[in-house]
């Protein structure tokens, strides 16, 4: 299965910067990856998904990157706004099964 | 948009009662049902999966009977806890999962549960 941390690392950053989460993945037959975002107490909300045959997607201010060769994705939101701020998590799919990564609590500051 | 609806939102229990917790598809057939347990600060953890009609399969040190999942149709998997002990206290959430086409699966999650046994 999926590594899963048992804390969650914060990155802070200011309003109008652009922010960049990260995620690692062990299953090399892994083959779908989504990122959602959680706000306190809430279910995960989709931002925005890759097929294993894409190394990049774009959305509304976010871009996954894929990079299968050291199994690592990221997000990157472009001009952070304080309705950023929450817990982004990689969901990893394998044979059709969704784990998730460790997580990343993103704190937006004035 | 598929939408999943979990109920109820969340519960108080007593220890040793059961807690049974409900996710619906509203508008979509899921092929699949998927329960994860999530403690504070941390990732979700993946519990079990279940597909209609057959039993669940459980993660690798999640107790079955302790954890039941009934997957009785298409839309509607039910997750209970017995015998809840403070250790259980939790947010559990669900998600939905079906085949858009050969190659593309949707994930969609409910809203979760927070589960607090005293």
């Amino acid at each position: 299965g999926e590594s899963v941390g048992l804390h969650l690392p914060t990155l802070s950053v200011q309003e109008g910067d652009n922010s960049i989460i990260n995620c690692a993945y062990s299953n090399s037959a892994s083959d779908y990856f989504i990122w959602y975002k959680q706000e306190s107490g809430k279910g995960p909300q989709f931002i925005i998904d890759i097929r294993s045959n894409m190394d990049k997607r774009q959305g509304q201010r976010v871009t996954v990157l894929l990079n299968k060769t050291v199994k690592h994705l990221s997000l990157q939101i472009a001009a952070t706004q304080p309705g950023d701020s929450a817990v982004y998590f990689c969901g990893i799919d394998s044979w059709g099964k969704l784990q998730f990564g460790a997580g990343t609590q993103v704190v937006v500051t004035p | 948009g598929a939408v999943v609806s979990q109920h109820p939102s969340r519960v108080i229990c007593k220890s040793g009662t059961s807690v049974k917790i409900e996710c619906r598809s509203l508008d979509f057939q899921a092929t699949t049902m998927f329960w994860y347990r999530q403690f504070p600060k941390q990732s979700l953890m993946l519990m079990a999966t279940s597909n209609e009609g057959s039993k669940a399969t459980y993660e690798q040190g999640v107790e079955k009977d302790k954890f039941l999942i009934n997957h009785a149709s298409l839309t509607l998997s039910t997750l209970t806890v017995t015998s809840a002990h403070p250790e259980d206290s939790s947010f559990y959430i669900c998600s939905a999962s079906r085949a858009e086409t050969a190659m593309n699966y949707g994930y969609t999650f409910g809203s979760g549960t927070r589960l607090t046994v005293v």
